[in-house]
């Protein structure tokens, strides 16, 4: 069965440091795709970036980018030079190969300070 | 672009009654999906349709909620009677179909509290 696991509930970066979210899923199914979602206070969900299980490169969008280590089961998202703005729930979500629904983990909420 | 339209925003309501909440898909996305989100449970999907037609609908938690989707632009989730623990915030998403990198776009969600 599909899961998602994000351990850590909250993380504090400061303006304009980079930080990661963790995000480790298990899977069974060789081919399967990775998304994270970003939840601000306003509580719209926003797509931020996708890494498919056979792409080679991991994925960036932007500030955006993915750290996929397939053997770990890993799918980290790393946020470069933070802003104040980023400040929100960020959600990682897999789906499996014959599948359409996305499987959320908890999420982790970010801070942003000045 | 227009994306993914709900209505209402908000919703408040005494148990027993009937919500009706609404979606209108990315025009051109086949599939469609009914999410919910508590802090309990966090995101959970209820029910997807592609072409409009009901593929899994596993997640609905009883016979008190109903979907439809009688066209393409538009699609229905209801609960009759509601109750207090229904109360969640509830999101329609819409795809393209086929293709695990197609992402799901979601709307701005249905926030439904049941007095």
């Amino acid at each position: 069965a599909q899961k998602i696991t994000q351990t850590q509930p909250g993380m504090f970066v400061q303006e304009k440091e980079a930080v990661t979210l963790d995000c480790t899923y298990d899977t069974s199914d060789q081919s399967y795709g990775l998304f994270w979602y970003k939840q601000p206070s306003s509580g719209e969900m926003i797509f931020l970036i996708y890494q498919g299980s056979y792409d080679e490169q991991n994925a960036t969008e932007g500030r955006y980018s993915l750290n996929f280590q397939k053997a770990r089961k890993s799918a980290n998202l790393v946020i470069s030079a933070s802003q104040l703005g980023d400040s929100a729930m960020y959600f990682c979500a897999m789906r499996e190969r014959g599948f359409q629904k996305l499987v959320f983990g908890t999420g982790t909420r970010l801070l942003v300070s000045p | 672009d227009a994306g993914v339209i709900q209505s209402p925003r908000h919703e408040v309501t005494e148990m027993g009654q009937e919500v009706t909440l609404r979606c209108k898909p990315i025009s051109g996305h086949n599939s469609l999906f009914w999410y919910r989100q508590t802090m309990m449970r966090g995101l959970e999907l209820l029910i997807y349709f592609n072409n409009n037609v009901p593929i899994d609908d596993s997640g609905m938690p009883e016979d008190r909620f109903s979907a439809k989707m009688p066209n393409a632009s538009f699609s229905t989730l209801k609960i009759q009677p509601s109750e207090p623990r229904d109360s969640a915030v509830y999101f329609c998403a819409s795809s393209l179909a086929g293709g695990l990198h197609q992402p799901q776009h979601f709307g701005d969600g249905t926030r439904l509290s049941i007095l």
